[in-house]
């Protein structure tokens, strides 16, 4: 079965230091990844996906994102992060099962807190 | 660009009552989600459409949930009747669907059955 994890449901990170945000997927054939943030009281925000070519990947606010295929991983990472990132944050990847379809299977999201 | 545009952004109703979501995707999006959220079920995709065609409704609770799509700009949610269980924020996205996958979700309903 596909699949999509997030293993942590929580990182906290100092305000100035890099951090990660871990994904990782199971899909049969190429995989389409994706991350998004959902700040409080807000929908759910498109931040960066891969599809093919390089395997680093550039988004909104700074996050990029790097695409693994022998770990079969596509963390999250920004070089310095802000109070403003604190947010939830989603990795997802493109249902491929039965046939290619348009949807995308969410992983359960990890909280980042970024202290000042 | 206007987004995905959804109403009401919050609505509280009584045990029973018909509750009516509402969802105009960006224009010239041709795939359509509608999704809950809660803490303690997380995001679940209820259902989608491609083209104002239902494909997928495996994720509907039970037949008191219904969802339409009567032209590519706008869809309903309708649950009726409505239960405390079913307090939760409701989102609706959109895709271009070929080649572009990644939705775009709406602002969400905050519904509160009491």
């Amino acid at each position: 079965a596909q699949s999509v994890a997030q293993p942590e449901d929580q990182v906290n990170v100092a305000e100035g230091n890099p951090l990660t945000v871990k994904c990782t997927y199971s899909v049969s054939g190429n995989p389409y990844l994706f991350w998004y943030v959902q700040y409080p009281n807000r929908g759910l925000q498109f931040l960066l996906k891969y599809i093919t070519g390089d395997n680093l990947v550039k988004g909104s606010y700074g996050f990029e994102a790097e695409f693994n295929k022998s770990q079969t991983s596509f963390h999250l990472k920004k070089p310095s992060a802000l109070v403003s990132d604190s947010a939830l944050y989603f990795c997802a990847v493109r249902d491929m099962e039965g046939g290619a379809t348009n949807k995308l299977i969410f992983g359960t999201g990890t909280l980042l807190a970024v202290q000042p | 660009d206007a987004g995905v545009i959804q109403s009401p952004r919050h609505e509280v109703t009584e045990m029973g009552q018909e509750v009516t979501l509402r969802c105009k995707p960006i224009s010239g999006h041709n795939s359509l989600f509608w999704y809950r959220q809660t803490m303690m079920r997380g995001l679940e995709l209820l259902i989608y459409f491609n083209n104002n065609v239902p494909i997928d409704d495996s994720g509907m609770p039970e037949d008191r949930f219904s969802a339409k799509m009567p032209n590519a700009s706008f869809s309903t949610l309708k649950i009726q009747p409505s239960e405390p269980r079913d307090s939760a924020v409701y989102f609706c996205a959109s895709s271009l669907g070929t080649s572009s996958y990644e939705q775009y979700f709406g602002p969400g309903t905050r519904l509160t059955v009491t």
